[in-house]
């Protein structure tokens, strides 16, 4: 069955430091996206990306977030410059076009600042 | 705005009990409900949804407008079920994200 996958499964920063953390979603789904969990509070969405450009993004996805699909498969989150409170776990999705909306979620990047 | 509650944290139940894990929402359109869940050390995957009226591992959850309620149940409990659930709002059929609750872990007892 096919899944979505994000590496690295966890990854620790300084802060100030620039992160891209990693997803290649199901190959035939258009619509990526990435939520943040931080630890002990809700599933937050971020952003949302259909067509090689943002389509949503929620207001937590200021301009030290950017994301990506650089080669067709990878779909990419950038942030910028980390700080402590940017320690959460990230989580890819992706879904098909149209009225299913059903999210397959990847494993999540556990990232940490430092 | 959009908002989803799941007011309880934790719940234990006994296997064989049933089981009813409370969600409520707040959003003036006419949202897509949801359950996820996530069982340990996997991801977070879909158990059910609204407009689909299925029942999926025993699991239904009936969607009352007039109590902006969307809870889970089940009628017979099974180890198995232990898990992190999560209730989820799309805003409209079609859109592209998801509001999610706290999350509820539920714990079946032999």
């Amino acid at each position: 069955e096919p899944e979505v996958t994000q590496t690295p499964s966890h990854q620790v920063t300084q802060m100030g430091q620039e992160v891209i953390l990693r997803c290649v979603p199901i190959s035939n789904h258009l619509y990526f996206y990435w939520y943040r969990q931080i630890l002990g509070q809700k599933v937050e969405f971020l952003v949302s990306f259909y067509n090689n450009e943002i389509s949503e993004k929620s207001e937590i996805f200021d301009d030290q977030f950017s994301v990506e699909r650089p080669d067709g498969s990878n779909f990419t989150l950038k942030i910028r410059s980390t700080k402590l409170e940017d320690s959460a776990m990230y989580f890819c999705a992706s879904s098909r076009l149209g009225q299913d909306t059903e999210a397959f979620f990847g494993q999540g990047t556990r990232l940490t600042v430092v | 705005a959009q908002r989803v509650t799941q007011p309880e944290k934790l719940l234990s139940v006994f296997k064989g009990a049933p089981v009813e894990l409370k969600c409520n929402y707040s959003y003036s359109g006419s949202p897509e409900l949801f359950w996820y869940v996530q069982y340990s050390r996997q991801r977070l995957q879909l158990l059910l949804r609204h407009i689909s009226r299925e029942s999926i591992k025993g699991f239904t959850a009936d969607l009352n407008k007039g109590e902006t309620s969307f809870h889970l149940k089940k009628p017979f409990a099974q180890e198995e079920d232990s898990a992190m659930y999560y209730c989820a709002l799309s805003p409209f059929q079609g859109a592209q994200k998801l509001v999610f609750g706290q999350g509820t872990r539920l714990t079946i007892n032999p």
